[in-house]
């Protein structure tokens, strides 16, 4: 079963506007990441957020952590054409190995 | 380049047929993992070594065998392969608890 599930599972914003997407899981964690994978592509790791974090920051963008919630946010600010891609969140959830586990991912399309 | 390659890029094969993925990274990590991506999925874990010489399975390893030759190799084997395991495969390594590096991927269809 997954752990990890974005929301919403796709996303459709004008070049210029704010994208932000969410993932919820559902055990306890030891770091959550966010991953982008264009079309046809593999995937290129964007940012790790320990549980012991609230908020990260990279560039564009924005990630948020709340391990009482059991979510966490991707925002990416003034988006461009080139943000399109599919963005995935996955979990570390052991402490004996560095096992992630992946959700299904957000589609997000930027309109020009 | 450093990084993780994958070959072949692209496979057919056909109901029944075996066939090895392979798997080499330059990055002197010692975890190595295989997943497969299907529409509309997530990456689900096949098989993962956490270091040469120890292999464990992962959410969908039935059907599959893997190989960890050495440090830098890691091979994921279908005995005989089904329609069912027409996905794209993907391949990653990591050191410690940080990102983690994915090859390009293999395209596997089977017919």
């Amino acid at each position: 079963s997954q752990q990890g599930e974005e929301d919403p599972q796709a996303l459709s914003i004008q070049e210029g506007e704010n994208a932000t997407m969410n993932c919820s899981y559902k055990t306890s964690i030891n770091n959550l990441q966010w991953y982008r994978q264009n079309s046809g592509r593999g995937l290129v790791h964007l940012i790790l957020i320990r549980s012991n974090e609230r908020e990260k920051h990279s560039g564009r963008l924005r990630v948020t952590l709340d391990t009482s919630k059991k979510s966490s946010s991707l925002l990416i600010t003034a988006s461009r054409a080139a943000d399109t891609a599919s963005y995935f969140c996955a979990t570390g959830i052991s402490n004996r190995d560095d096992k992630i586990i992946f959700g299904k991912g957000t589609r997000l399309h930027i309109l020009p | 380049n450093a990084g993780v390659t994958q070959t072949p890029k692209f496979q057919v094969l056909k109901t029944g047929q075996s066939m090895t993925l392979q798997c080499a990274q330059d990055m002197n990590h010692n975890s190595m993992y295989w997943y497969r991506q299907d529409p509309g999925m997530g990456l689900r874990l096949i098989y993962y070594s956490a270091s040469e010489g120890t292999t464990d399975k992962g959410e969908v390893p039935n059907g599959y065998n893997v190989s960890r030759l050495n440090k830098r190799e890691f091979s994921l084997r279908l005995e005989s392969a089904a329609p069912s395991q027409t996905s794209v495969y993907f391949c990653a390594s990591i050191e410690g608890r940080g990102d983690y590096t994915f090859g390009s991927g293999t395209r596997l269809t089977v017919v």
